[in-house]
């Protein structure tokens, strides 16, 4: 799987929106770009996919670079409880073998600031 | 929320004794993982299944055993509880198609080995 490269951490202000880059540059052609979100003690939560066109349902939007090197996150009205660490991972689809779960990096430390 | 049951969801435990979490799931998913968490290292695949008496080794394997005899339960085994093993664990579930890689993750257990 390809690897990803997230900043540490980030701060926005409550309201605006947040946008979180990710790089994946070795990704490759079947490669998806998935985001998860971990809110302190909680299980990771799924936030959103896509392979290369953009993305969006009711918690955020994808927004993947033509070349699909590197892809942002927006939360578009960030709210105190989006305050979590979010994981951005690069995996091939499953389809027709065994799935060996996500691999999980840092992530990037998102703060929310009232 | 998908519905998953992580039991027990907190323990302590000394060294040398065999430890068992057990992860329970409602959703009949083909798929389930053990994570464990641990700061500094994020989220590590422990063992992974993909049916009845189907598992496989994840990441950080060594000094876990699973088992799963039936669709809704995945079961971890610490033979012999060392204090390295003192983590956060984390069940996962998902059901394999072709264009979605979700993982729905359990609340966590956190196990202390002293």
């Amino acid at each position: 799987d390809a690897k990803t490269t997230q900043p540490t951490s980030m701060d926005c202000a409550e309201g605006r929106a947040a946008n979180l880059p990710c790089n994946h540059s070795t990704i490759s052609g079947n490669e998806y770009v998935y985001w998860y979100r971990q809110i302190h003690s909680q299980g990771p939560q799924y936030i959103i996919h896509g392979l290369k066109n953009n993305e969006t349902n009711e918690m955020a939007s994808l927004i993947i670079t033509e070349d699909r090197k590197s892809s942002t996150l927006i939360l578009p009205h960030a709210t105190l409880r989006d305050t979590a660490v979010y994981y951005c991972i690069v995996r091939a689809t499953y389809s027709g073998g065994g799935a060996d779960g996500l691999t999980f990096g840092k992530g990037t430390h998102l703060i929310i600031q009232p | 929320d998908a519905g998953i049951t992580q039991s027990p969801r907190h323990k302590v435990t000394e060294t040398g004794t065999p430890v068992t979490l057990r992860c329970h799931q409602t959703e009949n998913h083909r798929y389930m993982y053990w994570y464990r968490q641990d700061p500094g290292h994020g989220l590590r695949l422990i063992h992974y299944s993909y049916g009845v008496k189907d598992t496989d080794k994840g990441e950080v394997s060594d000094g876990y055993s699973v088992s799963r005899s039936k669709t809704e339960d995945f079961l971890l085994t610490l033979e012999s509880a060392t204090s390295s093993q003192t983590s956060v664990y984390f069940c996962a579930i998902s059901e394999v198609r072709a264009d979605t890689g979700e993982l729905f993750f359990g609340e966590g257990s956190r196990l202390t080995v002293l």
